[in-house]
């Protein structure tokens, strides 16, 4: 079975700021793959950013970036510059092996102006 | 398609009543899954297609849910004898690659079912 935990129901952040929001995850599997995914208000999920757990190195794609701590089973979201349209639940999700795609719970992210 | 579209948005049902919610998913795509979310709560894995064979069902909550993708494209969603428990958004997402665990998935808006 896998696990993804979320412990921070919400967060708030001022604009042009930076914050991080927390994932732990738990696994049997040695191959596998961490997700960000973002679900605005009414819109559908996307996907912000992929980690691979085969490779050391972070993930990055702009102004998001991932701290993977594959010992630790942590996987965190950093967003930097923080704008108002980045305002949205995030959730956290594993896949490995042949199993499914589990997401946490999600933490809701407020961007004040 | 663009997108991943889902039908209808909105669905109020009556206690016992059946329903049935569509899925379109992007064209090509091969494998389809149904997630439901429940208020508050991350989505939760009901179901997943690969073509038109459903490889895996295990997420499906009781035998008033079934699912089905007879061409390999659109799919269905349907619930039995709605309860109230069956309130939920249901969501459809589709992917290029093959398996349950390809994670890159495309989403669309769901379907939110509320039963009275």
């Amino acid at each position: 079975a896998q696990t993804v935990t979320q412990s921070q129901p919400e967060m708030s952040v001022q604009e042009a700021e930076t914050v991080t929001l927390s994932c732990t995850y738990d696994t049997s599997e040695s191959d596998y793959y961490l997700f960000w995914y973002k679900q605005p208000p009414s819109r559908q999920m996307i996907l912000v950013i992929r980690q691979e757990a085969y490779k050391q190195q972070n993930a990055t794609e702009n102004r998001f970036s991932v701290n993977f701590q594959k010992a630790a089973k942590s996987f965190s979201l950093k967003i930097s510059d923080s704008q108002l349209g980045d305002a949205a639940m995030y959730f956290c999700a594993l896949s490995g092996g042949y199993q499914k795609v589990t997401f946490g719970i999600g933490t809701k992210l407020q961007v004040i102006p | 398609g663009a997108g991943v579209s889902q039908s209808p948005r909105y669905k109020v049902a009556k206690r016992g009543q059946d329903v049935a919610l569509r899925c379109d998913p992007i064209s090509g795509h091969v494998s389809l899954f149904w997630y439901q979310q429940a208020l508050g709560q991350g989505p939760e894995f009901l179901t997943y297609f690969q073509n038109e064979a459903q490889l895996d069902k295990s997420g499906l909550p009781s035998d008033r849910f079934f699912a089905e993708r007879p061409e390999g494209s659109v799919s269905t969603l349907k619930i039995q004898r709605t309860q109230q428990e069956d309130s939920a958004v249901y969501l459809c997402a589709s992917s290029s690659r093959t398996g349950p665990n390809t994670g890159e998935l495309f989403f669309g808006e769901g379907s939110r079912l509320t039963v009275l």
